[in-house]
């Protein structure tokens, strides 16, 4: 049972390269989100879906893509790396009904240099 | 829209003791659902207690429970009997009963447990 999984753990970019953050989960949820966290702040939202082929805005978008071809897989996109997109970036799961929990992968630490 | 502000940037206990985390929301609905993560070294996001707003009693699960004042908007956390592993970072959270099940964080509070 691997819930939530976040692919890399850790990687260091170069202002202006692209690349993307993967995750997946084997839950069946229909919701999923993707939220950063900055040194010392909370979870901030940057996109989420709500289930395959729909995906909508958070509170913190700008920069980024996302993309729900299948229930389990949503991928984020970092276009052109900026410095300020340094984080951690958290992957997470839920089900459609109330009072579910969110799961959460183990977070990808990204430094934009 | 919803904030939730969590005013003590750190906190220390000694091993055995309680402590209680404070946090407040702000939100001009009346059906949601209020949650506390824990956060250790590791990053791992971990459930520690869930409230529904709509239940007047107070959420229990082992040695965690809440206090949760709807009128004030106030949702704190106790710990009792504290122990090493519950040193890490606390999170509250906020979720509306509506569509989208987004969460809004607190900015947390770090919780040292001294032995």
């Amino acid at each position: 049972n691997a819930g939530v999984t976040q692919t890399p753990k850790f990687r260091i970019l170069k202002i202006g390269q692209s690349m993307t953050l993967q995750c997946t989960q084997d839950m069946n949820h229909n919701y999923m989100y993707w939220y950063r966290q900055d040194p010392g702040m909370g979870l901030k939202l940057i996109y989420y879906s709500v289930g395959a082929g729909i995906t909508d805005k958070g509170e913190v978008p700008n920069g980024y893509n996302v993309s729900r071809s299948t229930t389990e897989d949503f991928p984020l996109r970092l276009e052109l790396a900026a410095p300020s997109q340094t984080s951690v970036y958290f992957c997470a799961s839920s089900y459609s009904i109330n009072l579910s929990e969110a799961f959460f992968g183990q977070g990808t630490r990204l430094t934009v240099v | 829209a919803q904030t939730v502000t969590q005013s003590q940037p750190e906190m220390s206990v000694q091993e055995a003791e309680t402590v209680t985390l404070s946090c407040t929301y702000d939100t001009s609905e009346s059906d949601y659902y209020l949650f506390w993560y824990k956060q250790p070294p590791s990053r791992q996001m971990i459930l520690v207690i869930r409230q529904e707003a709509y239940k007047q009693q107070n959420a229990t699960e082992n040695r965690f429970s809440v206090n949760f004042q709807k009128a004030a908007k106030s949702f704190s956390l106790k710990i009792s009997d504290s122990q090493l592993g519950d040193a890490a970072m606390y999170f509250c959270a906020y979720r509306s009963a509506g569509a989208g099940n987004m969460l809004t964080f607190g900015g947390g509070t770090r919780l040292m447990v001294k032995p």
